[in-house]
């Protein structure tokens, strides 16, 4: 089955401090992978995905196959990042398939 | 404000009732995604338009559900006969095509009582 799994429901972490949000996925095809960003009181807006190789606000994700993971990371946390984080996969050309999201707080 | 709009922004209907919700997607986009939060879950694709043409319905919720986009334009998700477990936040994408972003409208809340 198709299934997205972010184990931690809330991180916490201090502001500097390196963060890491784990997705795992499950799918027999070729994956394509998103990371979906809400701050508080905004929609729901696309973070990066792996084909693009990007880093933007300063988070990376790499796709580990082998591992079936696509961890969000980022060396130094900001308070600014504390959000909302939905691990995504793209089924198909249509179907997305979310986790359950990871709520991060960064705290001074 | 130029990005997906959705109407209204909340919405308490009683058991049984119908109701509607309205999408209207960025300008020349040609794809619209309906999807359903419940409380500590992610999004959970409903179903998905290309232009009017609705190609993907299956993973609509039960036969109380329907999706119109009649003009290729705005579109609409019905829930007929509501259930108290049809309340949750009913969010509403748009793209430009298959391989470019989807941008997110703020949702509509449905509360069933």
């Amino acid at each position: 089955a198709q299934r997205v799994t972010q184990p931690e429901k809330l991180l916490s972490v201090f502001k500097g401090a390196p963060v890491e949000l784990k997705c795992n996925y499950s799918y027999s095809g070729s994956p394509e992978l998103f990371w979906y960003v809400q701050y508080s009181r905004q929609r729901l807006q696309l973070l990066l995905r792996h084909i693009s190789r990007e880093s933007i606000k300063g988070f990376t994700a790499d796709l580990n196959k082998g591992e079936t993971s696509f961890h969000l990371k980022k060396p130094f946390a900001q308070e600014e990042d504390s959000a909302m984080y939905y691990c995504a996969l793209r089924i198909g050309n249509n179907d997305m398939r979310f986790g359950a999201g990871t709520r991060l707080t960064v705290k001074p | 404000d130029t990005g997906v709009s959705q109407d209204p922004r909340h919405k308490i209907t009683k058991r049984g009732q119908n109701v509607t919700f309205r999408c209207d997607p960025i300008s020349e986009h040609n794809r619209l995604y309906w999807y359903r939060q419940t409380l500590g879950q992610g999004p959970e694709f409903l179903t998905y338009f290309q232009n009017e043409a609705q190609l993907e319905k299956s993973r609509l919720l039960s036969d109380r559900f329907s999706a119109e986009r009649p003009k290729g334009s705005f579109s609409t998700l019905e829930i007929q006969r509501t259930e108290q477990g049809d309340s949750a936040m009913y969010l509403c994408a748009s793209s430009l095509d298959e391989n470019t972003e989807a941008f997110f409208g703020q949702g509509t809340r449905l509360t069933v009582v």
